[in-house]
C-alpha cells in the first residue's frame, strides 16, 4: 500500500525558479491537501482541495497555485521561488468530502525544498 | 487569532512512566481534536482522535478532551523509547490549526 506518494523528495532552486510539486494518494479518497511545515511553526495549511474539480486556499496560500488533475492527484506550484519559500511540504488526504469533517488524514513522507 | 498552544518541551518522562502532553486552544466552536506523533525527518501519523468530552483510550494511548476548559490532552502509558517524538495536536474549528509540537524524550 503506497498511501500518499509525493515527489520529489528533495529540491534546490534559485529564488525566481518556478517547480511543480506532485502527490499522489491510492486510498480513493475524496479531500487532498498541502502543509508547510517550518522550524517552530508548526504546520500551515496552503491549499485544500475537497473533491475533484474544487479548491479553496488555506491559511498561507500566497505565492503557490494547485490543481486537482483528477481524483488522485493534487500538484503544488510555485510560480517564482523565493527564499521564504524554504520549507518542508507535505500533502495529505482524507476521505470525506466536507473540510471541517472528522475524518483523520494521512500524511505523505514530504518534499524538503530550499530556494537559494 | 485562532490559536492552538502547547509546551514545546522538551519532556522527559523515565521509561515505563506516563508522558502527559497538553494542548489548549481559543476556538470555542472547535469540533474535532487530533494527535499526531512525527519522528525527526518524517512526516506526521495519527495517533489518537476524539471528538466529545471525556476520555478515549487506544491501547497505551488515553485521549482526554474538556471543551468548557478548552484543552485536550494525551496521556502515553508504560513510556517507551520509541515514544520520544514530538506531538503535534491539531483542532479542526472553522479550520484547521495545528500546534506547533511537544518534545518528548523518554529516558532508558
Amino acid at each position: 500500500n503506497a498511501g500518499v506518494t509525493q515527489t520529489p523528495k528533495f529540491q534546490v532552486l534559485k529564488t525566481g525558479q518556478s517547480m511543480t510539486l506532485q502527490c499522489a494518494q491510492d486510498m480513493n479518497h475524496n479531500s487532498m491537501y498541502w502543509y508547510r511545515q517550518d522550524p517552530g511553526m508548526g504546520l500551515r495549511l496552503i491549499y485544500y482541495s475537497a473533491s475533484e474539480g474544487t479548491t479553496d486556499k488555506g491559511e498561507v496560500p500566497n505565492g503557490y497555485n494547485v490543481s486537482r488533475l483528477n481524483k488522485r492527484e493534487f500538484s503544488l506550484r510555485l510560480e517564482s521561488a523565493a527564499p521564504s519559500q524554504t520549507s518542508v511540504y507535505f500533502c495529505a488526504s482524507s476521505s470525506k468530502s466536507d473540510f471541517y469533517s472528522n475524518q483523520p488524514q494521512h500524511f505523505g513522507d514530504g518534499t524538503r525544498l530550499s530556494i537559494l | 487569532q485562532k490559536e492552538v498552544e502547547q509546551n514545546s518541551g522538551p519532556l522527559s518522562v523515565p521509561e515505563g512512566a506516563i508522558a502527559s502532553l497538553n494542548c489548549t486552544y481559543s476556538d470555542r466552536g472547535s469540533q474535532s481534536f487530533f494527535w499526531y506523533r512525527q519522528y525527526s525527518g518524517k512526516s506526521p501519523e495519527l495517533i489518537m482522535f476524539i471528538y466529545s468530552n471525556g476520555d478515549k483510550e487506544d491501547g497505551r494511548f488515553t485521549a482526554q478532551l474538556n471543551k468548557a476548559s478548552q484543552y485536550v490532552s494525551l496521556l502515553i502509558r508504560d513510556s517507551q523509547p520509541s515514544d520520544s517524538a514530538t506531538y503535534l495536536c491539531a483542532v479542526i474549528g472553522d479550520k484547521i490549526i495545528f500546534g506547533k509540537g511537544t518534545r518528548l524524550h523518554i529516558l532508558p
